[in-house]
């Protein structure tokens, strides 16, 4: 399958812990990557990799994997992550495309 | 610190060709896939085709028949066509650089760590 399945809305209240997650068979073969949007901006990378940050992403960031489930957890979420956030990897039935999920909008309530 | 530079025409009518161009500044150009990512308004992000250095292209099954994305080494650029817009085609374009890194256990790392800033394409007559 060539999907990544999002949950399309997630809230969390000002500095616990959230888990957005991510579903699809590409994540068996590649580690998903993690985007982060705010509205009027280009996507950020916040997560690559097994559990990579970026240069200047605070690390209350964290990525995990588990079967085809890749999952984003903010630890301490403070207002400025309220955003979209986009998980993505290749398509691994061999054609290779490029495939993104719905997007997971966080609320920080 | 590689950056991306996008343009192109923001306002198309239907049955007109989408032209945009990416730039790549203080990085290698070789060696990476390059893509085109668009967002209709309100909606999420959507995969168009990417391309590396040797011009080597793959593209979204959905837009196949209408894309063309091409390379121009010499100027460290690629551009995108999209053929025949309509309305469904307006969009904010962005273009990216792509990371495939093969790990252990044959897991791979895939990343855009790259992207340019956006072109707002509207298709109306």
């Amino acid at each position: 399958s060539s999907e990544l399945t999002q949950d399309p809305a997630v809230s969390v209240a000002l500095g616990q812990t959230v888990r957005i997650t991510c579903q699809g068979d590409s994540l068996r073969s590649y580690y998903a990557s993690w985007y982060q949007q705010k509205p009027g901006q280009a996507p950020v990378l916040v997560i690559y990799g097994k559990n990579n940050r970026p240069s200047g992403i605070p690390d209350r960031f964290s990525g995990s994997s588990s079967g085809n489930t890749a999952s984003l957890t903010i630890t301490g979420a403070q207002a400025e992550d309220e955003a979209d956030y986009y998980c993505n990897s290749r398509d691994s039935s061999g054609n290779h495309h490029v495939v993104f999920g719905g997007g997971t909008k966080l609320t920080v309530l | 610190q590689v950056q991306l530079q996008q343009w192109g025409a923001g306002l198309l009518k239907p049955s007109e060709t989408l032209s945009l161009t990416c730039a790549v500044y203080g990085g290698s150009f070789s060696g990476y896939y390059w893509s085109w990512i668009r967002q209709p308004p309100g909606k999420g992000l959507e995969w168009i085709g990417e391309i590396n250095h040797s011009g080597s292209t793959n593209y979204n099954p959905s837009l196949k028949s209408r894309v063309t994305i091409s390379v121009d080494t010499s100027k460290n650029q690629f551009s995108l066509k999209l053929s025949s817009v309509t309305a469904a085609d307006t969009a904010v374009y962005y273009c990216a650089r792509e990371v495939l890194v093969r790990g252990v256990m044959n897991y791979y790392y895939y990343y855009m760590d790259v992207w340019g800033k956006g072109t707002t394409v509207t298709v109306s007559s």
